[in-house]
C-alpha cells in the first residue's frame, strides 16, 4: 500500500505571502489530519478533515484553512505568512473507524517551511 | 498547549544498553501512542496503548501506562545505533476526534 505522501518536501517563502502545502493520504484512509512542528517541539494539531468536512481544530488562527477532496487528499492553506509559521508541517491519515488500527494515525514526512 | 511531557528530554546510552523514557499527561485519554522521528522528519508510529491496557510488547520496545497516574514508560531493551532518534508520546483524549497531543520528546543517542 502507499503511505502518505506531501509536496513540496521544502519551501521558502518570505513575510505576508500565502502558501499551499498538499497531502496524500494512505489508500483506504478517510480522515486526515495537520501538525505544526516548531524546531525542537513536539507536533502541534492544526485541524482535522473527514469526509471533506473539518472535524476538529486546534488553537490556530482562521489564516489557517484546509481543504480535503472526494478522494481524500488535503490541502493546507496560510495565508499573511508569519515568521513564526516557519516550521515542518506534517500530515497524518487515519483508516475507517471500523480497522482495528483505527486509532493510529499514519505520518508523511513533511513539508519544511521556511519564511523569511 | 502540550499536554504530555517526556523525561528526559534527551538521553546518552551505549549499544547494547537499555533506554527508558517517561511520559507524564494531564487529561483523560482513549489511548497513548509512542512515536519515533529521524532527523526532523516524519514519525513512525511505534506502538498504541489504550486506556484498559497496562502493559504491551513489540519486539524489543516495552510500554508500559498507569492511568492513575497519569503516566506512560517507553523501554527499548538491547539498543542499538539505529535507535538513535527523538521519540515523543501522544495522547488522544477522550473525546477528542482521534486528535494527537504530543510532549516535545526525549532526543535519544545510542553510541557504538
Amino acid at each position: 500500500e502507499t503511505g502518505v505522501t506531501q509536496s513540496p518536501t521544502h519551501l521558502i517563502k518570505t513575510r505576508g505571502q500565502q502558501v499551499t502545502l498538499r497531502c496524500s493520504s494512505q489508500s483506504g484512509h478517510n480522515t486526515v489530519s495537520w501538525y505544526q512542528q516548531a524546531l525542537g517541539q513536539g507536533p502541534q494539531f492544526i485541524f482535522q478533515y473527514y469526509r471533506e468536512e473539518e472535524n476538529g481544530r486546534g488553537n490556530f488562527p482562521p489564516r489557517f484553512s484546509g481543504l480535503q477532496f472526494p478522494n481524500y487528499s488535503s490541502e493546507l492553506n496560510v495565508n499573511a505568512l508569519e515568521l513564526d509559521d516557519s516550521a515542518l508541517y506534517l500530515c497524518a491519515s487515519s483508516p475507517p473507524g471500523t480497522s482495528p488500527r483505527d486509532n493510529e494515525q499514519f505520518f508523511g514526512p513533511g513539508t519544511r517551511l521556511t519564511v523569511l | 498547549s502540550q499536554q504530555g511531557e517526556e523525561d528526559p528530554q534527551a538521553l546518552s546510552i551505549q549499544e547494547g544498553e537499555n533506554a527508558t523514557m517517561n511520559c507524564s499527561y494531564k487529561t483523560s485519554i482513549n489511548n497513548l501512542q509512542w512515536y519515533r522521528q529521524n532527523s526532523g522528519r516524519g514519525l513512525v508510529h511505534l506502538i498504541l496503548i489504550r486506556s484498559n491496557e497496562r502493559e504491551k510488547h513489540s519486539g524489543r520496545l516495552r510500554v508500559t501506562l498507569d492511568t492513575s497516574k497519569k503516566s506512560s514508560s517507553l523501554l527499548i531493551t538491547a539498543s542499538r545505533a539505529a535507535d538513535t532518534a527523538s521519540y515523543f508520546c501522544a495522547t488522544e483524549v477522550s473525546g477528542g476526534y482521534n486528535k494527537l497531543i504530543f510532549g516535545a520528546g526525549t532526543r535519544l543517542a545510542v553510541h557504538p
